[in-house]
């Protein structure tokens, strides 16, 4: 099937903002995540969207939602040498049920000073 | 809570060797997960489970096999190790509903020679 789509890197400046892109699959997919593994870690649930929503803002997050072209974005403003981490986006296709996260790729979220 | 705990966390196979890998949670999660993280290529559904007594395939279930005696326990089995199998191996847990939050483990880096 389609695989839930990434950029595997990016680097940004300490202080700027960075923008993380995803392109998923399932245009019936009610909410659409965004995990964050730090190194060595598991992944933790960062924030969410649900599907009736254009965007969500959550303190430094801003999560931006097209449904027509099934892109997904997370916005990192003042970006910290913390926010360093792998960042996945993941999606409920309406087929999975159970809990059945699709995740993407991952982006690799590099803070430089 | 200690949430989701994996064992162990380093493990060196030889080809044809098999192991099982540990995984509880103490959050009377219903549903639980294995999944393998490969460099670029996002997380992989190995095994799922829906409550004790259910085990179902994911996505990529060859070389594998779960159990779910209990609520709090899913363990994976390797039989028969082959390179292939070399990957971060994750196990989570989530609530029944369609939240999508899961709670994962900190990972069990699994290399075969």
């Amino acid at each position: 099937g389609e695989d839930v789509e990434q950029s595997l890197f990016l680097s940004v400046r300490e202080g700027d903002s960075s923008v993380i892109n995803c392109t998923y699959t399932d245009s019936s997919s009610t909410y659409l995540y965004w995990y964050k593994q730090e190194p060595g870690a598991g992944l933790q649930l960062l924030t969410y969207i649900f599907s009736n929503m254009d965007m969500k803002q959550d303190q430094r997050l801003t999560v931006l939602l097209n449904k027509k072209d099934k892109h997904l974005s997370l916005r990192i403003a003042d970006t910290q040498t913390g926010d360093s981490a792998i960042y996945f986006c993941a999606e409920i296709p309406f087929t999975g049920g159970g809990n059945k996260l699709t995740f993407g790729t991952g982006t690799q979220l590099k803070v430089e000073l | 809570n200690a949430g989701v705990t994996q064992t162990p966390k380093f493990r060196i196979l030889k080809i044809g060797q098999s192991m099982t890998l540990q995984c509880t949670q103490d959050m009377n999660h219903n549903y639980m997960y294995w999944y393998r993280q490969d460099p670029g290529m996002g997380l992989k559904l190995i095994y799922y489970s829906v409550g004790a007594g259910i085990t179902d395939k994911g996505e990529v279930p060859n070389g594998y096999n779960v159990s779910r005696s209990t609520t709090e326990d899913f363990p994976l089995r390797l039989e028969l190790a082959a390179p292939s199998q070399t990957s971060v191996y994750f196990c989570a847990s989530s609530y029944s509903t369609s939240t999508g939050e899961l709670f994962f483990g900190e990972g069990s880096r699994l290399t075969v020679l």
